[in-house]
């Protein structure tokens, strides 16, 4: 079967680092997606990773090892606003997207 | 672009009636896909459409759900009949369906409840 599993929820304190970890297993990989999504909201695209590892954006960087069937998703320098749900998917050999339920990351003052 | 746009964003109906949704696509964008979302999961795949072909179909969707591209522009969602159970977010995304990335952009989404 397909499946995702990612940790449901986070606590980390507002100017540190948190890394949310993500393991997949799909029926074909064709690579793997992070999604941001606040509470109301639609999820927003964040990162796309289909080679091994890490691809930096500014403040979030996505690692992938396609071995290991692990992705994760590291936020640095945190701010309030990064309070949301972080969505992991891997697109199987159909190009179909198979998510997670996502992490609640809570950030702290 | 403009993005992806959703109409309505919020709709309150009764148990038995009939529902229809729109989504209105990034201009281009081929690939129109509907998603179904509650609280506390991540997006339930529902059904997507290359152009005006729908190509895929979950299986877990009933009857009572029907989508249509007809043009290969907008698309709508329907559920007929109703049920408590239907109330969630529905969430349209479109993606280029060009290139190994094809990245998929979401509208705001309808949250629908039925009392």
């Amino acid at each position: 079967g397909q499946n995702i599993d990612q940790p449901t929820e986070m606590t980390a304190t507002e100017g540190a680092i948190v890394q949310i970890n993500c393991t997949y297993q799909t029926s074909g990989f064709n690579g793997l997606f992070w999604y941001q999504q606040h509470a109301g909201e639609a999820p927003t695209f964040l990162s796309y990773n289909v080679l091994d590892g890490l691809e930096e954006k500014g403040r979030f960087s996505s690692f992938l090892s396609r071995s290991k069937g692990y992705s994760y998703l590291l936020l640095k320098e945190l701010q309030m606003k990064d309070s949301a749900s972080y969505l992991c998917a891997a697109m199987d050999s159909n190009y179909q997207l198979i998510w997670g339920a996502g992490t609640k990351l809570i950030i702290k003052p | 672009d403009t993005g992806v746009s959703q109409n309505p964003r919020h709709k309150i109906t009764k148990r038995g009636q009939n529902v229809t949704f729109r989504c209105d696509p990034i201009s281009e964008h081929n690939r129109l896909y509907w998603y179904r979302q509650t609280l506390g999961q991540g997006p339930e795949f529902l059904t997507y459409f290359q152009n005006e072909a729908q190509l895929e179909k979950s299986r877990l969707l009933s009857d009572r759900f029907s989508a249509e591209r007809p043009k290969g522009s907008f698309s709508t969602l329907e559920i007929q009949r109703t049920e408590q159970g239907d109330s969630a977010m529905y969430l349209c995304a479109s993606s280029s369906g060009t290139g190994e990335t094809d990245t998929q952009y979401f509208g705001p989404g309808t949250r629908l409840t039925v009392l």
